[in-house]
C-alpha cells in the first residue's frame, strides 16, 4: 500500500532553471496539497486541490504552478527557481478537507 | 490573526518517562485540531484528530486533550520509547478548505 509518493526525493538547481515534483496517492482521495517546511516555521500551503481539474491558491503560491490533470497525481512545477524556494516540499491528501492528511516523504530542494 | 503556537520549543526526556506537550491556537472558526508526528526526514503522520465535542482521544501512549472554550490542547506521552524521538505538530483546522494552520512543533527527544 504506497499511499502517497513523491519523486524526487532531492534535486538542485540553479537558479533560473525549472523543474516539476510529482506527487501520486493510490488512496483515491478528492484532495491533494502541497505544502513547503522551512526551518522554524509551520508547514505553509502553496497549492491545492479539490479535485480532478481544480486547483487554488494557498498561502504561499508566488514563483509555483500546478496542475491535476489525473485524480490520483498532483504535480508542482517552478518556473524560474529562486534561492528562496530552496526548502522541503511536501504533498499531501485527504479524503475529506476535515479528515486527516497523508503525506508524502518530502522532497528537499536546493536552489544555488 | 490565525495562530497556532506549540511549547516547549524542544525537550529532552529519559526513556520511560512520560511528558505533556501543549498547544495554544486563535483560529476562528474552529472545526477540528490535530496531532501529528514527524520523524526526521519523513512527512508527518496523524495521531488523532480532535472535533469540538471531544476533550480527550487516545491512540496507543499518545493521549490529547482539548479544551475549546481555552482554546488549548495537549499531548501526553505515556512510558516514552525511544522511538517517540520526532517532532510534534499541533494543527487547527478553521474549517474552510485549505486552512490549515500548522504550528512550529516541538521536537522530542528520547534519550536511554
Amino acid at each position: 500500500n504506497a499511499g502517497v509518493t513523491q519523486t524526487p526525493k532531492f534535486r538542485v538547481l540553479k537558479t533560473g532553471q525549472s523543474m516539476t515534483l510529482l506527487c501520486a496517492q493510490d488512496m483515491n482521495h478528492e484532495y491533494m496539497y502541497w505544502y513547503r517546511q522551512d526551518p522554524g516555521m509551520g508547514l505553509r500551503l502553496i497549492h491545492y486541490s479539490v479535485g480532478e481539474g481544480t486547483t487554488a491558491k494557498g498561502e504561499v503560491p508566488d514563483g509555483y504552478n500546478v496542475s491535476r490533470l489525473k485524480k490520483q497525481n498532483f504535480l508542482l512545477g517552478l518556473e524560474s527557481a529562486a534561492p528562496s524556494q530552496t526548502s522541503v516540499y511536501f504533498c499531501a491528501s485527504s479524503y475529506h478537507p476535515r479528515e486527516k492528511l497523508f503525506f508524502g516523504s518530502g522532497t528537499q530542494l536546493s536552489v544555488l | 490573526k490565525n495562530q497556532v503556537e506549540q511549547s516547549p520549543q524542544s525537550l529532552i526526556i529519559l526513556e520511560g518517562k512520560n511528558c505533556t506537550l501543549q498547544c495554544n491556537y486563535t483560529v476562528s472558526p474552529f472545526s477540528n485540531l490535530r496531532w501529528y508526528k514527524q520523524d526526521t526526514g519523513r512527512g508527518p503522520v496523524s495521531l488523532t484528530i480532535m472535533t469540538f465535542s471531544e476533550n480527550t482521544k487516545s491512540n496507543g501512549r499518545y493521549t490529547a486533550t482539548l479544551d475549546a472554550d481555552t482554546k488549548q490542547s495537549s499531548l501526553h506521552i505515556t512510558a516514552s520509547q525511544l522511538s517517540d524521538s520526532a517532532s510534534y505538530i499541533c494543527v487547527v483546522n478553521g474549517g474552510s478548505q485549505g486552512n490549515l494552520i500548522f504550528g512550529k512543533g516541538t521536537k522530542l527527544s528520547v534519550k536511554p
